[in-house]
């Protein structure tokens, strides 16, 4: 089975709501990364979390390793937000290879 | 702020040839990653290397070599190009582990 389960798969939101996205684990994650591949495919960086919270702006990203997981809220939707978010974990070593989920395609609506 | 390059942008190659894929930061990293994206896969890692002259295979080698020349360069080649080697592909730098990992804008190759 996937190593990171990220759900949904995709969702669309009216401008000026809020969501949750949300990614679990079966691999013994060490620090978690969250992008934004935007409309033009490029990927980037939201949030690099060792266990903890952190907070830019209307994004808020939570990592819990000890139930295995992370979530990304998004406050105050606005078109800009739309594109696919990606979680990838890093279950530690020298090496730092991500394990990427398959993403959540976010559509925000006027 | 980080800096990775990819190049060329697009590609277009046929069934057999060799195609080579390059890839420049300027961030002093250690480490530098090749991932393949396809839809309903997510990003998967093809090889990395911790620094010059290293390679190591990542997740799904086969078909694919890498070389690492120097700290900045880190090429993904393609000896026999397949249609199934369509894709985009990234790349990316990070340092050592533990570290977040920033992304060049990615490699568009199509193989008929």
């Amino acid at each position: 089975g996937d190593k990171v389960k990220q759900s949904p798969s995709a969702l669309s939101l009216q401008e000026g709501t809020n969501s949750a996205l949300r990614c679990n684990f079966s691999i013994a994650a060490t620090t978690v990364q969250w992008f934004l591949q935007n409309p033009r495919g490029s990927l980037i960086n939201l949030f690099y979390l060792v266990p903890g919270t952190k907070e830019n702006g209307r994004l808020k990203s939570a990592f819990d390793s000890k139930e295995s997981y992370s979530t990304l809220h998004i406050r105050d939707a606005q078109l800009e937000d739309s594109g696919t978010y990606f979680c990838a974990a890093d279950s530690g070593g020298s090496n730092a290879k991500l394990t990427f989920g398959k993403g959540t395609k976010l559509s925000v609506k006027s | 702020e980080a800096a990775v390059t990819q190049s060329p942008r697009n590609k277009v190659a046929v069934t057999g040839g060799k195609v080579t894929l390059s890839c420049n930061q300027t961030n002093n990293h250690n480490n530098m990653y090749w991932y393949r994206q396809d839809t309903g896969h997510g990003l998967r890692l093809i090889h990395y290397s911790y620094g010059a002259g290293s390679t190591e295979k990542g997740d799904i080698p086969d078909g694919y070599k890498a070389s690492r020349p120097s700290q900045e360069n880190f090429s993904l080649i393609l000896e026999l190009a397949t249609p199934s080697q369509t894709s985009v592909y990234f790349c990316a730098s990070g340092g050592l582990g533990g570290q977040e990992q920033y992304f060049g804008p990615g490699t568009r190759l199509t193989v008929l």
